[in-house]
């Protein structure tokens, strides 16, 4: 299956809100409420901020919120801070493969100005 | 809280078998149920599922990858395991372990990856 697409990158200043798109088929973003993000700073492994669209986990800042529309998810980033600055990642489960249920994006990275 | 740690050999000859070992510690990986995947990171270049094996010890694969990859589990010893074989340059990536709660569908603890360089 194809990976879904991402912006390859998106910046912004301090304190500034931003939002990550991550677009995909009816097939996984568009056809189920498990589309996923990810952090990852340089060197390190990605840490999940959001699932299933718009549920934080534990202990992430709800500077973080995630939506979904259509066959497009998004992550808002508020307040921008220079932690932020990173990788991110979405996920989603996909229908278009018996054997493999996860795929992945592209990638963003996150430059904070 | 679950923790995972990857180890195994940084540099593999081509056409040989990559072997990688998962070690979980925090939890069993009997109880519960839980998915333990392996997912791979290319230098520069994003994520890519590579398969994962359930607790009763049921596997996925992705498909592109499928002919030459097999997990296992070794509950004796708390791991799961990851062999990829007749590697290339292009095997070449960090390779992480991280585990999913059955039904869910998203990975909420991971290993801090291991580098593996395919090369002569």
């Amino acid at each position: 299956q194809s990976a879904l697409t991402q912006p390859a990158s998106v910046s912004g200043s301090p304190g500034q809100s931003i939002t990550i798109s991550c677009t995909g088929t009816s097939s996984d973003v568009g056809g189920y409420n498990y589309v996923s993000w990810y952090q990852q700073h340089p060197g390190k492994a990605p840490k999940l901020m959001i699932y299933d669209v718009s549920n934080r986990p534990s202990g992430v800042s709800n500077r973080f919120s995630g939506s979904k529309s259509g066959n497009t998810a998004s992550l808002t980033i508020s307040g921008l801070q220079a932690e932020d600055e990173a990788d991110y990642y979405c996920s989603s489960y996909t229908s278009s493969s018996t054997l493999s249920p996860y795929v992945f994006g592209t990638g963003t990275k996150v430059t904070v100005l | 809280q679950v923790q995972l740690q990857e180890s195994g050999p940084g540099l593999v000859k081509p056409s040989q078998t990559l072997s990688l070992t998962c070690t979980v510690s925090g939890g069993s990986i009997s109880s519960g149920s839980y998915y333990w995947s392996w997912i791979r990171q290319p230098a520069g270049k994003g994520l890519e599922w590579i398969g994962r094996i359930y607790t009763s010890g049921s596997t996925n694969y992705n498909p592109s990858l499928k002919s030459r990859v097999t997990i296992s589990v070794d509950t004796s010893k708390n791991q799961f395991s990851l062999k990829l074989s007749s590697v290339t340059a292009a095997d070449t990536a960090v390779y992480y372990c991280a585990t999913e709660m059955a039904t869910t569908y998203y990975f909420d603890y991971w290993g801090q990856g291991t580098l593996v360089t395919v090369s002569s």
